[in-house]
């Protein structure tokens, strides 16, 4: 199985700043990696799939990028609705796997 | 638009079994194949597996093999999870999804004598 390492496991950040999440999987994923949001008791939210495209709707302060086994999502300008907990997902090969969470809070 | 809608909360004693319902709206159900992840209380998401929409099938992880089942009422562009002999370690949200963008709302099932 491909195993996703995800860090960091928390995060605080003040409005306007810049924040990266980052996602390292055991062999290459050839770019099938998406990025989600959960909000407390809510479903996860799409932000980018294959790595780098934005999903309809998502603000453009999200991006993503990466390649092989490194990715990493960037919030360019942190605002009050980003606070929540961020997953990646490899969708290279079955079992399909998710990193184990990153907790943004603000600051 | 897209829709996935489930069954409500479940409350459900050890041993017991449990059907949780995902109905989906605003596409060709046998188009996309439907996906289960399970997030037990306070923890991250575990891919369940999947079937196809299609022809039916059902694939499972290795954690999800013997008391999981993925079935459908295509007619009803309904898809299914039943699990059976329930113990505490189920307690979770469970959530239907085709990927990438699609997600139900999610249904509680808790496990508890």
């Amino acid at each position: 199985d491909i195993q996703m390492t995800q860090s960091p496991p928390s995060l605080s950040a003040s409005l306007g700043e810049t924040v990266s999440i980052e996602c390292r999987a055991s062999e290459d994923i050839y770019s099938n990696l998406a990025w989600y949001q959960q909000k407390s008791g809510k479903s996860p939210q799409l932000l980018i799939y294959y790595a780098s495209s934005l999903q309809d709707g998502v603000p453009s302060r999200f991006s993503g990028s990466g390649s092989g086994t490194q990715y990493s999502l960037k919030i360019s300008g942190m605002q009050p609705e980003d606070e929540g907990v961020y997953y990646c997902l490899q969708g290279s090969k079955y079992p399909f796997t998710f990193g184990s969470g990153t907790k943004l809070e603000i600051k | 638009q897209i829709q996935l809608v489930q069954s409500g909360p479940e409350l459900k004693k050890p041993g017991e079994s449990v059907k949780i319902s995902c109905k989906a709206s605003g596409y060709t159900f046998t188009d996309y194949a439907m996906h289960w992840v399970k997030q037990a209380p306070g923890k991250g998401l575990k891919w369940m597996g999947w079937i196809n929409t299609y022809t039916g099938k059902p694939t499972y992880a290795d954690d999800f093999k013997g008391r999981f089942v993925f079935s459908l009422e295509a007619s009803a562009s309904t898809a299914n999870l039943q699990i059976s002999n329930l113990k505490n370690e189920d307690t979770a949200t469970y959530f239907c999804w085709s990927p990438f963008a699609y997600w139900g709302q999610g249904t509680l099932v808790t496990v508890s004598s």
